[in-house]
């Protein structure tokens, strides 16, 4: 399995463009989603998607569009660029697991995407 | 205020060092997740944590629910250790397992010295 991979690793954009950054898990997860990551912050839910064709905003969706039309792919669109949303980006699927006693879950990430907006 | 808060920011060691890095959490949860991620950017999944105690090789990772506090430790702790490691919690009962509303601590830096 290749986990989950995410593309590009790094992209400059000037002010206005738009792109998409592209995820995609090769385990089945239903839960997918995407975070951004901030100097002195924690990570910041973006959107996320509990199954195909579902999705929901998180924490600070603004400026970002999420589709799921498979299980697969997650992309996440920046519609026209902001140096605000100059951070790394990191997709991400999980797997639970809910026992009678006790539940299990792991998160597994993609490998960043390093954007700056000029 | 954040909801997860760990301790220290920064913690640096001399190599065969016992490591122990904080996160202690305000609210309610149903899960608390440990997290590393290396200088290249990776994230990993250390571990998942309702209850008790978990071990892996020289990672340990307890959580206290009646206190709400978690601690990661390293044993014999080697430079490869060295990353930023972050706590996570899953806010509420188990009912909000698959849905994505994990809180992030900011990471604790770790510095293993040769």
């Amino acid at each position: 399995n290749a986990g989950v991979t995410q593309t590009p690793k790094f992209q400059v954009l000037k002010t206005g463009q738009s792109m998409t950054l592209q995820c995609a898990q090769d385990m089945n997860h239903e839960y997918m989603s995407w975070y951004r990551q901030d100097p002195g912050m924690g990570l910041r839910l973006i959107h996320y998607s509990v199954g195909a064709g579902i999705t929901d905003q998180g924490e600070v969706p603004n400026g970002y569009n999420v589709s799921r039309s498979t299980t697969e792919d997650f992309p996440l669109r920046l519609l026209s660029a902001a140096p605000s949303q100059t951070s790394v980006y990191f997709c991400a699927s999980s797997y639970t697991i809910q026992g009678a006693l006790q539940t299990n879950e792991k998160l597994f990430f993609g490998s960043g995407t390093q954007l700056s907006v000029l | 205020k954040n909801e997860v808060e760990q301790s220290p920011q920064n913690l640096t060691a001399q190599e065969g060092e016992f490591i122990t890095i904080n996160c202690s959490y305000s609210v309610g949860i149903s899960a608390l997740h440990w997290l590393q991620q290396h200088p290249g950017g990776g994230i990993v999944s250390l571990f998942m944590l309702s209850s008790g105690k978990k071990k892996h090789g020289r990672l340990i990772a307890t959580i206290n629910i009646q206190e709400k506090h978690s601690s990661l430790h390293i044993t014999a702790s080697h430079p490869r250790d060295s990353a930023v490691y972050i706590c996570a919690v899953r806010i509420g009962g188990r009912t909000n397992f698959g849905n994505e509303k994990l809180t992030f601590g900011t990471g604790t830096r770790l510095t293993i010295i040769p």
